[in-house]
């Protein structure tokens, strides 16, 4: 199994309606991140939680929420999803200043 | 704002010879920086870091080099494999507690056969 799993792999929806996108972790590590990719781009910054009960905002957090439901879990909330939030998302973690780990993306079409 | 940047967005290698891919960056209180492959459809991953008190350092075919006079970062592969084909980015931390990375835009690497 992944050190990251991020689910779905690949999702189309409609503008408005509210999306959640899963990561889940086995390497132990408290610091989650969400990050967006677009093309030619490099990755920014959307939120990172140091832990369950610490989350915190990143470059890019407008129209975008999140949840740490266990050490293990971070979801990524679309709530009313637009056709500029069509992107590459990743999820990773990390327990030091660089070395991070990443899961293989969730490709989000907004239509 | 602080940003790291890349000198080239693509680099065309023939296969066997060696690669070096550079990259700019502009916050000198940045302490920590990190190299990162990304093949296509697939998460970043790992290669090699460095820290700021560090000028060289080597891995399995990949050698880092920093210069802090002139806030410049590169990565070499040598004897580049098809393998290798991927898109390159740097990433620097500031060294505080937040581990936050500032992400360059990225260099694609062509293999030629």
């Amino acid at each position: 199994d992944a050190d990251v799993t991020q689910t779905p792999r690949n999702r189309i929806t409609k503008t408005g309606k509210r999306i959640m996108l899963e990561c889940s972790q086995t390497k132990g590590h408290d610091r989650m991140y969400w990050y967006r990719q677009d093309p030619g781009l490099g990755l920014r910054l959307i939120y990172y939680s140091f832990d369950v009960k610490d989350i915190n905002k990143g470059e890019i957090s407008d129209g975008y929420s999140v949840s740490r439901q266990a050490q293990a879990k971070f979801s990524l909330s679309l709530e009313s999803a637009i056709p500029n939030q069509t992107a590459l998302y990743f999820c990773a973690t990390g327990d030091g200043p660089g070395g991070y780990t990443f899961g293989s993306g969730t490709r989000l079409t907004v239509v | 704002g602080e940003s790291v940047g890349l000198h080239l967005p693509t680099l065309s290698v023939q296969e066997g010879d060696n690669s070096i891919i550079n990259c700019a960056y502009s916050n000198s209180a940045s302490d920590y920086f990190i190299w990162y492959k990304q093949e296509s459809g697939k998460g970043p991953q790992f290669i090699i870091d460095i820290r700021s008190n560090m000028d060289k350092r080597q891995g399995q075919r990949v050698t880092v080099l920093l210069n802090k006079t002139v806030k410049h970062l590169s990565l070499q592969i040598a004897a580049t494999q098809p393998g290798d084909s991927a898109v390159y980015f740097c990433a620097e931390n500031m060294g505080d507690s937040n581990y936050q990375l500032i992400w360059g835009a990225g260099t694609k690497l062509i293999i030629k056969p």
